[in-house]
């Protein structure tokens, strides 16, 4: 069964410090989500890609987070640097038209 | 401003009861409403979508009834069993377009009792 793919799965880390995640998202599904879930909350969108570019980033701190998707596979999520609010779940997710499927997470932990 | 209200925070039923969640949205353009499940430490699973044309779907033990006038919609889970803790998430998108944003309500934590 298809699968989108994190990593890393934890990642524990210090404030000022920068942090990188990776996706591979559902193979064919052109839409990528960046979700953060905070503990006890439910996932909020950071970034939305179609294809390579973005299309809803008004959710992103782009002060100190980027988001990319060179080849419209792919994407990887930047945090420089980190703070200690920062610490959530990174959740990927992909969609081919409707349905969005999701990873199992990043667990960022700033200390 | 929370695009997507769900209630309760959290819900403690007995094992064989029924479980119901439910949601409320103002925003008419959604047209797509699924749930997630997701157990500690793992990602949102997709467990059941309805579409505002269709009052009810029903997939097993779950069901969604959805209220198009009052613009709310609920998740029943039958014969409730321990499997099913975890906590429950309802959404709503513009699912016609694959640039729809996915808005999730704050989440229902389930505990069953055996």
């Amino acid at each position: 069964e298809a699968e989108v793919a994190q990593s890393p799965r934890y990642k524990i880390t210090e404030k000022s410090q920068a942090v990188a995640f990776w996706c591979d998202p559902i193979s064919g599904h052109a839409t990528l989500y960046w979700y953060r879930q905070i503990l006890g909350q439910g996932p909020e969108l950071l970034v939305q890609f179609q294809d390579e570019s973005v299309v809803d980033d008004s959710q992103l701190p782009k002060d100190r987070f980027s988001a990319e998707r060179l080849k419209g596979v792919d994407s990887t999520l930047k945090i420089q640097p980190a703070e200690l609010g920062d610490s959530a779940m990174y959740l990927c997710a992909s969609s081919l038209i409707t349905e969005a499927f999701f990873g199992q997470g990043t667990r960022l932990t700033v200390v | 401003q929370q695009q997507v209200k769900q209630s309760p925070q959290s819900l403690i039923v007995q094992k064989g009861g029924i479980s119901i969640i439910n949601c409320a949205y103002e925003n008419t353009a959604f047209d797509y409403f699924p749930w997630y499940q997701q157990f500690p430490g793992k990602g949102p699973a997709l467990l059941i979508a309805i579409r505002p044309d269709v009052s009810e779907k029903k997939e097993g033990r779950f069901t969604i009834s959805f209220n198009k006038s009052a613009k709310q919609f609920s998740l029943h889970i039958m014969d409730s069993q321990p499997g099913d803790s975890a906590t429950y998430f309802c959404a709503a998108k513009t699912g016609g377009s694959t640039l729809g944003r996915l808005y999730f309500g704050r989440g229902t934590q389930l505990t069953v009792w055996p």
